[in-house]
Formats: C-alpha cells, structure tokens, sequence
C-alpha cells in the first residue's frame, strides 16, 4: 500500500481565494511527523510546515496551514489567500523513524 | 542555524565517465543524511540513506554509490555513467532523533550525454 496519496495531479486556484490539497497516510506506528513541500520550477524543496501526530491542534505558518484529522489518516494542505509566487509542485511526505515518504504531488496553479 | 550544501548544480557528462556530488551540512551534528533522484515531473526516489559515518543504507540496485568519510559530508558516485542516470539530484538532512523534517540541498542536475 502507498504510504502517502496525493490524488490531484494538478489544481488551480485564482489568485486571492484559498486552495486546498490532499494527503492521505498510512502507518501503524504511533509516533510520525507529517510534512508539506514546495517546489518551484527552479528544482529546490522549500519545507512548509509540520505536524506531529501528537499535536492535538492544527499547524499554522503564515498563511499555510495543515487541517489533521489523524482518525482519517489525512493531512491536507490549506493555502490562504493565494499568490502568482504560489504557483508549484507541492509534495506531502511522512516520517516513520529515519525514513521519509513522499506523495507524488500535487501541481498548483495560481491564476491572476 | 543549520545549512546544507550541495555541488555542483549543473554538470554534462559523457556515457560511461565518473560522477562525484557531493552534499555537506553545517551547524548540526550526527545527522541523518539522503540521497534522492527524481525524473522530470515526478516524485521523490530514495537511492541512499546514512545514520552515521560508513553507515549506508542502498534502496535501488543500481550503478551508484554513496559514502560518508565524515560526520556532516555526504557523497554521490559512480564509476560509470548509463544515459538513465539522468535526473535531478537531492541530498537532505535531517535530526537523528524526534519527527522533525527533511531539509534540501538546492539539487543537481544531470544530464548524461
């Protein structure tokens, strides 16, 4: 089974409104961090935000937030108010001790 | 603050040559350090992974290797380059310890001629 399942290939958002991406996991360990990346055109992985499967509220960073709902097993990406600049891949990944899983992306794009 | 480097950003190499990319961090100690490729639109390939010096774990059976001389050093080879070998590379650190996340080097590309 996948670990992580990003199930929208492709988005797009115009500008100024708010864009939601799924992510689904799947793990039995108990203790796991889940992850949201940005990747522009230009190739380098811009860590976004984190969770933990702890953290009983959501994560928030600017204007990124991460809606968990552990019992769904999903870590969806929200992104507020969006922006020409958010245009991207943008991979969900897991942590299950030293190892990392990665979605296949999602690619969002922003229209002015 | 922690850092990673990664070189060089681009490189052109001919069938069958050598290859060495090489990835340091700074300003953490014992990480855990990541080899990953990835095809043009696609997602991330795990090649290697190393929880400390000489310890290297290979995911894929392939032509490349990976070595880690020092603490924060980590290292790309082959000794002969197949036109599948072509990608982007990403090398990535994280925290031995706790469920913080991967951070990137900003990536090499190949281009296997």
């Amino acid at each position: 089974a996948q670990k992580i399942t990003q199930t929208q290939p492709g988005m797009f958002v115009q500008e100024k409104e708010a864009v939601t991406l799924d992510c689904t996991y799947d793990t039995s360990d108990q203790s796991y961090g889940l992850f949201w990346y940005k990747q522009p055109s230009s190739g380098e992985m811009i860590f976004l935000i984190y969770q933990g499967s702890y953290d009983e509220q959501n994560a928030t960073e600017g204007r990124y937030s991460l809606n968990f709902q552990k019992a769904r097993k999903s870590a969806n990406l929200v992104i507020s108010a969006s922006q020409l600049g958010d245009s991207a891949m943008y991979f969900c990944a897991m942590r299950e001790g030293r190892r990392f899983y990665f979605g296949s992306g999602t690619k969002l794009n922003v229209k002015p | 603050s922690q850092t990673i480097h990664q070189w060089p950003a681009t490189l052109v190499q001919p069938v069958g040559s050598p290859l060495s990319l090489e990835c340091t961090v700074e300003g953490t100690s014992n990480p855990n350090l990541y080899w990953y490729r990835q095809a043009a639109g696609r997602g991330l390939q795990l090649l290697f992974y190393s929880i400390g010096i000489d310890q290297i774990s290979s995911e894929v059976p392939q032509n490349l290797s990976a070595s880690r001389p020092q603490d924060r050093q980590f290292i790309l080879s082959s000794k002969k380059l197949l036109l599948s070998d072509s990608g982007f590379y990403l090398c990535a650190w994280s925290a031995s310890y706790s469920n913080q996340p991967q951070h990137f080097g900003d990536g090499t590309r190949l281009s296997i001629l």
